[in-house]
This record gives structure tokens, C-alpha cells and sequence, in this order.
């Protein structure tokens, strides 16, 4: 029973340099996130998807772009990397409906040199 | 929009001995205060959760209070042990939009 998985775990990019980050769930969840986590900073939203074919912008999303095109997965895609972007990525996803229980992948964690 | 505040940002208790950990937030229509806990190199995992009809919950040694008129929810860990150690983040909801509070790292000392 997989879960939630993330590909890939850790990477490092060069400045300008783009890469996509890939989640896949196995639950047939239908809410789908991206959040990153910096020190002391807790975890803030990307981008989120509440159903197969749509996205929406969460709190910090210059800079990303998603896409949800299977219902098992969700891509987070970084055209131009830049130093900010430094940070451990996490995808989740949780059940039909509001407040329910978000299930997290591993993380990956991005370096942007 | 929702803003969560988490205190203390580091607790350290001796084994066997209680901790507690506080949150604020911001929005008085938020209705959902799920607790998780992240263990080091892993995401975050729901441990308790508790809805705005209710002000207590309580599962083996960990409970949650809420109180919506001050705004305030906190999780209480009682006879604490060694994989208590991790940070634990605290966060609020109205809808399937979660703000998270900023984590408090526990540790458990022997």
C-alpha cells in the first residue's frame, strides 16, 4: 500500500534550469496539494487540485506551475529555478469533501545553486 | 485571510512528564484544527484532530481542546516517551484549504 509517492527525492538545480516534480496516490483521492516547507516557516500551499483537470493557486504560487491531468497524479513543474525555490516539497492528498485527513508524501528536496 | 501562531517553537520535557502545545488562529469561521506530527525525513501524519462542534478530544495519551471564543486550540501529550520526539504543526481549516502554524519541535529527554 503505497500511499502517496514522490518523485524524485532529492535534486539539485542550477539557476534558470526547469524540472517537474511528480506525486502519485493510490487511494483515489480526489483533493490533491503541493505545499513547500522552509525552517520555521511551517508548510505554506503552492497550488491544490480538487478534482482530475482542475488546478487552483494556493498561497505562494509565483513561480509553479501544476498540472492534473490523470486523477492519480499531480506534477509540479518549476520553468525557470531560481534560489528561492531552495526548499523540501511535499505533495498530499485527502478524500472528497472538506476537512479531511491529509495524507503526505516523503518530500523532496529541491537545492537551487 | 487565516493566520496561525504556534507556541513554543521548542519544548523539551523529561520522560515521563507532560507537554503541551498552544496555537492561535485568526479566522473565526475556521472549523476544522487537525494536529500532525513529522518525524525527521518524513511528511507530516494526522494524529488528532477536532472539529468546531466540539471542545475536547481525546485518543490514549493525546487530547486536543478548542476554544472558539478565544481562539485558541492546544494538544496536550501526557506520559511522554522517547517517539514523542519529533515536530509537531498544528493547523486550521474552513474548507480543504489548511493554514499550518509554524511547528514546535519536541523533545523527549531520557
Amino acid at each position: 500500500n503505497a500511499g502517496v509517492t514522490q518523485t524524485p527525492k532529492f535534486r539539485v538545480l542550477k539557476t534558470g534550469q526547469s524540472m517537474t516534480l511528480l506525486c502519485a496516490q493510490d487511494m483515489n483521492h480526489e483533493y490533491m496539494y503541493w505545499y513547500r516547507q522552509d525552517p520555521g516557516m511551517g508548510l505554506r500551499l503552492i497550488h491544490y487540485s480538487v478534482g482530475e483537470g482542475t488546478t487552483a493557486k494556493g498561497e505562494v504560487p509565483d513561480g509553479y506551475n501544476v498540472s492534473r491531468l490523470k486523477k492519480q497524479n499531480f506534477l509540479l513543474g518549476l520553468e525557470s529555478a531560481a534560489p528561492s525555490q531552495t526548499s523540501v516539497y511535499f505533495c498530499a492528498s485527502s478524500g472528497t469533501g472538506a476537512n479531511t485527513e491529509a495524507f503526505f508524501g516523503q518530500g523532496t528536496r529541491l537545492t537551487v545553486v | 485571510g487565516e493566520n496561525v501562531e504556534q507556541h513554543p517553537s521548542t519544548l523539551s520535557v523529561q520522560e515521563g512528564d507532560s507537554a503541551v502545545i498552544k496555537c492561535t488562529y485568526s479566522d473565526s469561521a475556521s472549523n476544522y484544527f487537525p494536529w500532525y506530527k513529522q518525524e525527521l525525513g518524513k511528511g507530516p501524519q494526522l494524529i488528532i484532530d477536532i472539529r468546531s462542534n466540539v471542545g475536547e478530544k481525546k485518543d490514549q495519551r493525546i487530547a486536543v481542546t478548542l476554544n472558539k471564543t478565544a481562539k485558541h486550540f492546544s494538544l496536550h501529550i501526557t506520559e511522554t516517551q522517547p517517539e514523542d520526539s519529533a515536530v509537531y504543526f498544528c493547523a486550521a481549516s474552513r474548507d480543504y484549504q489548511l493554514i499550518w502554524g509554524a511547528g514546535t519541535k519536541l523533545i523527549i529527554k531520557p
